[in-house]
Formats: C-alpha cells, structure tokens, sequence
C-alpha cells in the first residue's frame, strides 16, 4: 500500500534547540497534516496544510507543505522537555477519504 | 479532542473469542475510522465509515468487521480474536469530505493471549 517515509525515526535533543523532521513520498498529496502523540495518549493535531508551498507556525512549531506535494518538513525552535512524544505526518491522497501516515518520529529532549 | 470516546479503554481476551470495541462521537461528524497501532508500522487504516450505513474497507481489514447504525457510533469487531490483533486501537472521525483533518480518541489497549 501507500507509504510515507517519516525521518529520522528518533532523536535526542538538548533543551533548546531547533528540530527538524520531514516526511516524503512518491504520491502526491494536497492536504499534509502533522500530529504529536503522548504515551497511552491519541495523537493530537498540530498543524495542517493544504496548499503546495504554504508555511504554516503554531507557536514554536512551523510546518510547509512541499512544491512538489510529495513531501512536508516540521521545525520545532527552542525545545523544551514537553516536547517529548512522536510525530506523526499524515498525507491525504487525491480524491480519497484515506489519510497515510508516516511511522513517526519519537523525540527526546535532553534537560 | 472532537468528542470522541473510545470503549473499552483496555482489554485482555482469549484467543478464539469474540471483541467488540465502541467509538462514539458528540459532534455529528460524518466520517468515523478505525486504525491500528503497532510499533514500526505507525497508524493502518482497518475500516472506514463515510456515512451511516456506509462502510469500506482499509488496507488491513481481514479479520475485522464494522457497522454504523447511527452517526454517532462505529462499532469494530473481531469474530474470532487471534494474537497479531493484539494492539492499540484508535477512532478517529472527521467532519465532512474534502481536506478536512481528522481528529483521534484516546484509543483502546488490546491484548489477546
């Protein structure tokens, strides 16, 4: 089936700094989506992004969606130790009803 | 988030037997889904509601069964538990078509030995 290529799987982190992850695909996609998920806890959305190019923040957080719609990039500046979990992108498939989701990214910030 | 409440919240069951696992949803969205959570395969699509009475399936649905009397519950279950069904299972609903993003409950932890 569909597949998305989440990178990196997992990363440790000093408190303070920037983070980035991204995920790709051959497909194309015209909505991404990026969520966070706490232990024993449903993934939460973050950000959303439905046009190709489009730069989206909410607070420390900033994803785009990219030109080729066949991938998204999430930074986090200035990390903290609540910004421990994994990341998860979704993409939505043209003409579907069906989010694809990437196998997550776990992040560990180090105090 | 979305008013979702996923029922049971944990559940430990005997291989062979039958499960059934509730999603209910207070905001009248039409689409429901049922995922699957399993470490180093992220979230697979089981089932998918797209209206009431209207269900298809996702890309692991063997051994998987739905059903959605109602717009507020989508009901999974598995006839015949075996153990690679052990997993967390998460509801997840979203408002109308389009590109409008989903939104998840907190899950259900199964096991089946």
């Amino acid at each position: 089936g569909q597949q998305l290529n989440q990178s990196p799987q997992s990363m440790f982190i000093q408190e303070g700094e920037d983070v980035s992850m991204n995920c790709t695909s051959s497909s194309i996609f015209n909505t991404w989506l990026w969520y966070k998920q706490d232990p024993g806890e449903g993934p939460v959305l973050l950000i959303a992004l439905y046009k190709a190019g489009e730069l989206t923040s909410n607070g420390r957080l900033t994803a785009q969606f990219g030109i080729t719609r066949k991938d998204s990039f999430l930074n986090i500046s200035a990390s903290i130790p609540s910004d421990v979990g994994i990341y998860f992108c979704a993409g939505l498939l043209s003409g579907t009803y069906k989010y694809i989701f990437g196998t997550g990214t776990r992040l560990k910030v180090l105090a | 988030d979305a008013g979702i409440t996923q029922s049971p919240r944990h559940k430990v069951t005997e291989t062979g037997t039958p499960v059934t696992l509730r999603c209910h949803q207070t905001e009248n969205h039409r689409y429901m889904y049922w995922y699957r959570q399993d470490p180093g395969h992220g979230l697979r699509l089981i089932h998918y509601s797209y209206g009431v009475k209207d269900t298809d399936k996702g890309e692991v649905s063997d051994g998987y069964s739905v059903s959605r009397s109602k717009t507020e519950d989508f009901l999974l279950t598995l006839e015949s538990a075996t153990s690679s069904q052990t997993s967390v299972y998460f509801c997840a609903t979203r408002t109308g078509g389009g590109n409008q993003p989903q939104h998840f409950g907190d899950g259900t932890r199964l096991s089946i030995l």
